[in-house]
Formats: structure tokens, sequence, C-alpha cells
């Protein structure tokens, strides 16, 4: 069965500084992968997607995320945080074509 | 651009007692889901359709039903409410298949008490 795991629950980073958040997948084809992002109180909102081609995906908001398949993974960056980053990040895999298979999703925090 | 719009945004009920959370999306797509949000545990599928009148179940069913008799409305139910079912709870919809993503609501916080 298809399975996302996002290794750390939360994250702690200084403003300004870089990012990264660890996403790995378990997927037997090749798989169509997401970032969304969830700020409080609202719902989801599609970051990214890869599903082909580049294995370096560009998003909205200056996030990239770069596709690994040896490693089976799909970790997302961001060169340098703003205050407004933070937020619950979830990674996803399609589980075939008809659903999404979420992580447990990874909390930013942004210190001044 | 009203998008995914989830009705009522917050609720409180009490053991027993039943309610439908009802989902409408403007956008023309075909495949619509419900999920549920609880601490330390992501998203989880609770049911979902890929079209107008089919519906399937996801990974935690049981408790719900859900009917797609519009191609833009996915009602979510629950006929008997437990403290269980307290929960955040997101619809979403995809222009086709998932493999194009998904567009979510801002969610219904639903108490049971």
């Amino acid at each position: 069965a298809q399975s996302v795991t996002q290794p750390d629950i939360h994250i702690t980073v200084s403003e300004g500084a870089s990012l990264e958040l660890r996403c790995n997948y378990s997927y037997g084809a090749t798989p169509y992968l997401f970032w969304y992002v969830q700020s409080p109180g609202q719902g989801l909102q599609l970051l990214l997607k890869y599903f082909s081609g580049d294995t370096l995906v560009q998003g909205i908001k200056g996030f990239e995320a770069e596709f690994k398949r040896s490693q089976s993974s799909f970790n997302l960056r961001k060169p340098s945080v703003h205050w407004s980053d933070a937020a619950e990040y979830f990674c996803a895999v399609a589980s075939g074509n008809e659903k999404l298979t979420f992580g447990t999703g990874t909390r930013l925090t942004i210190i001044p | 651009n009203a998008g995914v719009t989830q009705t009522p945004k917050f609720r409180v009920l009490k053991t027993g007692q039943s309610m439908t959370l009802l989902c409408a999306q403007d956008m023309n797509h075909e495949y619509m889901y419900w999920y549920r949000q609880d601490p330390g545990m992501g998203l989880r599928l609770i049911h979902y359709s890929v079209g107008e009148g089919t519906t399937a179940k996801g990974e935690v069913p049981d408790g719900y039903n859900v009917s797609r008799l519009k191609k833009q409305n996915f009602l979510l139910g629950l006929e008997s409410a437990a403290p269980s079912q307290t929960s955040v709870y997101f619809c979403a919809s995809s222009y086709a298949t998932a493999t194009y993503g998904y567009t979510f609501g801002s969610g219904t916080r639903l108490t049971v008490v």
C-alpha cells in the first residue's frame, strides 16, 4: 500500500534561514507527489506537485522540491524563510488515480 | 471565485445527535472527498466520490454516510454522533483523477459532547 512518511513532527527555524522539510514515500510505480501548506484555522493550499520530467520542481511562495527516486524522497526547500511561512506542511502521494495519501505533517515555527 | 465551500464552519453536537455537513464546489470537478484531521494523525480519508451518483469508502468510513446526488455537492452525514467523531472535517475536490491534486475547503470544526 502507498504511504508517506514525514519524519519531523516539528521544526523551528530562524527567520531568514534556509529550510528543508523531509518526505519519504512508498509507491510501486512512478509517483505523483504533492506538497500542501495549512495555515492555522485554514484549509490546505497546494504548494507544488511532481509527476514527471525535471526532478526539481518550483512552487508558489518561493518553495521548491526535489524528487529523488533512489531515496524515495521528495523534500521541500526554501532558501530563506519568512515569518509568514509558519504553518503545517503536508506531503502527499497519489494512490493510483482515485485518491491522495497524506503524511502526518510537519509543523514549522519561525523565530525572529 | 468560491472554489470549495463547506457549511457549517463550527458545530457542537450532543452524543447520539445527527447532522449533515455540506460541501459545494463550483469548479465542475469530477472527484470529491471527505477527510478528517486529528492531531498527530494527518488527514484520513472518510469517503470519496469519483462522479455524480457514486461513492466509495476510504480509510475510516465507520459511523459516516455520504451522498453525491448532484455533481457540485457532496454531503457527509453522521447518523449518531460519538465523541470519537470530534475532529476537523475537510472537503476537497479534484478536476478529474487525484493526480491533478486537490482543492480544499476551509474546514468544519465539529465537537461532540
